[in-house]
């Protein structure tokens, strides 16, 4: 079974650019998360779709971050235009159908997004 | 809001000795989920071990362990028989069990050194 994907692994932007990540959930897994990690601080919670639907935004940062989950599969998240301090590691990860605190997230590999 | 705080950012072990890894954290909630999760160099993040607040029983995964001491809001992760392979960043997080989407929070992380 493929695991959690994303794209690209890395990219490298000037600010002002726009920038648009992909992540690939698990089939049949309908919690979809994005998560980001500053440089030297904690992975912070970005949002959480239910299948294609925003289930909890607040994590996102402002009007410049826009995430879609196109019929409730893949997911993207786009940075327009992008700032120097939205550089970091993003990270997808999803579980299963349901809610309980006991679902396992299985987390992608994350794309490194450099803004320069 | 709960917080995670992992206070050693770099800990080292031998190869075949013990290290405890630890955290804290900081919640109202009665009932809720931590977890440990590792990730090495380049990789994804995997789930090492998971504890549910409401079994006073420890957690155990083949050579990983965890202390949970509920009232003290700690979380400490033990490694025994430690292997190269352990070497890794180390998340302590924690999610509650209703609302919020079941999101994680996590601490700064641990990175982990074995020795040979």
């Amino acid at each position: 079974e493929a695991g959690v994907t994303q794209f690209p692994s890395h990219s490298v932007i000037e600010k002002g650019q726009t920038v648009t990540l992909r992540c690939d959930p698990i089939s049949g897994h309908d919690n979809l998360y994005w998560y980001r990690r500053v440089m030297g601080k904690e992975i912070k919670f970005l949002l959480h779709f239910v299948k294609e639907s925003k289930q909890d935004e607040s994590g996102m940062p402002n009007n410049r971050f826009l995430a879609e989950r196109t019929g409730g599969t893949y997911s993207t998240l786009k940075v327009q235009p992008a700032e120097l301090e939205d550089s970091g590691v993003y990270f997808c990860a999803s579980s299963q159908r349901g809610q309980g605190g006991n679902n396992e997230q299985f987390f992608g590999p994350g794309t490194r997004l450099t803004v320069l | 809001a709960q917080t995670v705080t992992q206070s050693q950012p770099e800990m080292s072990v031998q190869e075949a000795e013990t290290v405890t890894l630890s955290c804290t954290y900081d919640t109202s909630e009665s009932d809720y989920y931590l977890f440990w999760y590792k990730q090495p160099p380049s990789r994804q993040m995997i789930l090492v071990i998971r504890q549910e607040a409401y079994k006073q029983q420890n957690a155990t995964e083949n050579r990983f362990s965890v202390n949970f001491q509920k009232a003290a809001k700690s979380f400490s992760l033990k490694i025994s028989d430690s292997q190269l392979g352990d070497a890794a960043m180390y998340f302590c997080a924690y999610s509650g069990q209703f609302g919020a989407g079941n999101m994680l929070t996590f601490g700064g992380g641990t990175r982990l050194m074995v020795k040979p």
